[in-house]
């Protein structure tokens, strides 16, 4: 069975870092591309970032590019999403989600999500 | 970037009643890369639907999908209690990625 726990998520005042981190489980880690997608509080979806598989090649949101930094060990099957200079706009819920085999940009699985507040 | 716009944006139906969900392109979604979501309070969405009509795995077959170019629905035939929740429709086909506000069905 496919799951996926994220962790990492806290309170953070503006200008501040995160880590967060996604433990994937149930599935070949490295042969699916994984992504970050938040959901502000009483809001809708929105993308965040994309890796590959292997790690080689990672996509952002321009609301996040140069600011976010998405990496993944496939030795440990965790994911990690780097948050740098945060901004009260990056509160939200993070899940983490695997994309289809078929295409990494359509989610089949997602974890419950952690939650991540950016506050004075 | 391509805006999707979901309508209406809440549906107030009985169970056993036909709902009807529209999703609406700014631009062509080539290769009907069009997904469906369900999301319930508290939980993380799910996937119904990919490639505008293919159900995800385990999906009832109450779900349908259908739909090209730049408008697409959701159909789900016989609303069942546990179907009650918010419906987000999404673009694959370029990037970004994006999702639709989302129409909430509630309970009538």
């Amino acid at each position: 069975e496919v799951h996926l726990l994220e962790s990492g998520g806290g309170l953070v005042q503006p200008g501040g870092s995160l880590r967060l981190s996604c433990a994937a489980s149930g599935f070949t880690f490295s042969s699916y591309a994984m992504s970050w997608v938040r959901q502000a509080p009483g809001k809708g979806l929105e993308w965040v970032s994309t890796i590959s598989g292997s790690g080689g090649s990672t996509y952002y949101a321009d609301s996040v590019k140069g600011r976010f930094t998405f990496s993944r060990d496939n030795s440990k099957n965790t994911l990690y999403l780097q948050m740098n200079s945060l901004r009260a706009e990056d509160t939200a819920l993070y899940y983490c989600a695997r994309g289809l085999r078929i295409s990494s940009s359509c989610f089949d699985y997602w974890g419950q999500g952690t939650l991540v507040t950016v506050s004075s | 970037e391509i805006v999707l716009t979901q309508s209406p944006g809440t549906l107030s139906l009985s169970p056993g009643e036909r709902a009807t969900l529209s999703c609406r392109a700014s631009q062509s979604v080539s290769n009907s890369y069009l997904a469906w979501y369900q999301q319930k309070p508290g939980q993380a969405p799910r996937l119904l639907i990919f490639g505008a009509s293919s159900r995800a795995t385990g999906i009832p077959d109450r779900f349908t999908g259908s739909g090209s170019g730049t408008d697409f629905t959701l159909t789900i035939s016989r609303l069942e209690p546990e179907d009650f929740a918010v419906y987000y429709c999404q673009q694959y086909t370029s990037s970004p990625c994006t999702f639709g506000q989302g129409t909430k069905l509630e309970i009538k």
